[in-house]
């Protein structure tokens, strides 16, 4: 079965950092792009950030609200996609999911059927 | 950035009645579109991707058309299990957005 696990969630403070774990399994994890979304209690689903697989050269992606903050990265060799965020800030508050869309690059196919649970991000003093 | 607007806000249906779920992009995003389902506490479910393409196991009672600006995802007869939250998702260009989701309800 093709899943996606996120950890790593729990509650931060302003300004501190943390780092979430996408962990893929039921494929091969290093053919395929990955792409991480929130959404933020009682509200609707926001994209984050996207890698492409390495045959399409790592290339990354942000949202306006994450850049020069986050950092989104893969190690193929342990299935793993990771959400660096540093600088956080209590509008970061949500659940961070991982998902996967069909192949290593988004050329008009970047759809996600594949989603993980989500882990809890919660900013606050 | 594209700005996926979806209408109403809330959908007040009866079970197995039709559900009409609107959704419009501030341009064009071809026929890169997707429709997603949300149940309370729960993951987002892929329904439709390419606007009209149902996703695996997916019921023949959801449907989605259009193209362009204006798409419409149908529910043909509501079930139980179909009360949810649906969000519209574009995938024309960086960076995805999606739509602020349309709540149906048990009327």
């Amino acid at each position: 079965e093709v899943q996606v696990v996120e950890s790593g969630g729990g509650l931060v403070q302003p300004g501190r950092s943390l780092r979430l774990s996408c962990t893929g399994s039921g494929f091969t994890f290093g053919d395929y792009a990955v792409s991480w979304f929130r959404q933020a209690p009682g509200r609707g689903l926001e994209w984050v950030s996207f890698i492409t697989s390495k045959t399409y050269g790592g290339t990354t992606k942000y949202a306006a609200s994450v850049e020069g903050r986050f950092t989104i990265s893969r190690d193929d060799s342990k299935g793993i996609a990771y959400l660096q965020m540093s600088s956080l800030q209590t509008e970061d508050t949500a659940v961070y999911y991982c998902s996967r869309p069909p192949g290593g690059i988004c050329n008009n196919n970047c759809y996600f059927a594949t989603w993980g649970q989500g882990t809890l991000v919660t900013v606050s003093s | 950035d594209i700005v996926m607007t979806q209408s109403p806000a809330t959908l007040s249906v009866s079970p197995g009645e039709r559900a009409t779920l609107s959704c419009r992009a501030s341009q064009s995003v071809s026929s890169n579109l997707a429709w997603y389902q949300q149940i309370p506490g729960q993951t987002p479910r892929l329904l439709i991707y390419g606007v009209s393409t149902r996703a695996t196991g997916i019921p023949a009672r959801f449907s989605g058309s259009g193209s362009g600006t204006e798409f419409t995802l149908t529910i043909s007869s509501l079930q139980s299990e179909d009360f949810a939250v649906y969000y519209c998702q574009h995938y024309n260009n960086w960076p995805l957005t999606f739509g602020g989701g349309t709540k149906v309800e048990i009327k």
